[in-house]
């Protein structure tokens, strides 16, 4: 049983670059969601998600794309990398029910210049 | 989403019981309570949770006032790994909720031998 696996787990891009960040559970999870935590703060939600299909905003949305084909995979979309998204990117999961924990994975540290 | 204060920090030495405050003074009625913490250089993991009463499990205690308006996490005997910082989120449990998982800033609990 994997959890939740997020890959790359360090990535450098230029300005302008895009790039996906994957995320994958295998814990047949409703929830899923995508937060950033820049150096010395806490963690802000990016997008979520309740469902295969259903995604909807966070606290930080812009500069993000992301989508939900299957139950199992969130990808991240950076569609313009800006050095403020310098940050590391933390992926989550949950079953649907508020009384359950959520699942974190390890991290993708991505620096832009 | 309902709000919650906790100190920005706080010092505990080793082997002794640690006492960790959380205020939720606008806690609805199908708020349930999470702790997570986040060790250094990781990602945010589960601690415990509850609704109204007093819970227990191998990492901790939750201790819920009868008004739900304050909580406190124990840790009984604490130990070097568990200096990280706390946080307590509220997550909504009514019919329509998002799931969503807010984290405010924490407490960064330091251990000293």
């Amino acid at each position: 049983n994997a959890g939740v696996t997020q890959t790359p787990k360090f990535q450098v891009l230029k300005t302008g670059q895009s790039m996906t960040l994957q995320c994958a559970q295998d814990m047949n999870h409703e929830y899923m969601s995508w937060y950033r935590q820049d150096p010395g703060m806490g963690l802000r939600l990016i997008h979520y998600s309740v469902g295969a299909g259903i995604t909807d905003q966070g606290e930080v949305p812009n500069g993000y794309n992301v989508s939900r084909s299957t139950t199992e995979d969130f990808p991240l979309r950076l569609l313009s990398a800006a050095p403020s998204q310098t940050s590391v990117y933390f992926c989550a999961s949950s079953p649907a029910s508020s009384g359950n924990r959520y699942t974190f994975g390890s991290g993708t540290r991505l620096t832009v210049v | 989403d309902a709000k919650t204060t906790q100190p920005n920090s706080m010092e505990s030495n080793e082997e002794e019981p640690v006492h960790l405050p959380c205020n939720h003074s606008t806690i609805s009625g199908t708020d349930y309570i999470h702790w997570y913490r986040q060790l250094p250089s990781q990602g945010p993991e589960y601690v415990i949770h509850g609704l109204t009463s007093n819970v227990n499990n191998r990492m901790a205690s939750l201790a819920i006032a009868e008004d739900r308006k304050s909580s406190t996490l124990i840790l009984h005997r604490a130990t070097l790994r568990d200096a990280a910082v706390y946080y307590c989120i509220l997550r909504d449990a009514s019919s329509g909720n998002t799931g969503k998982l807010i984290f405010g800033q924490g407490t960064t609990l330091q251990v000293k031998p």
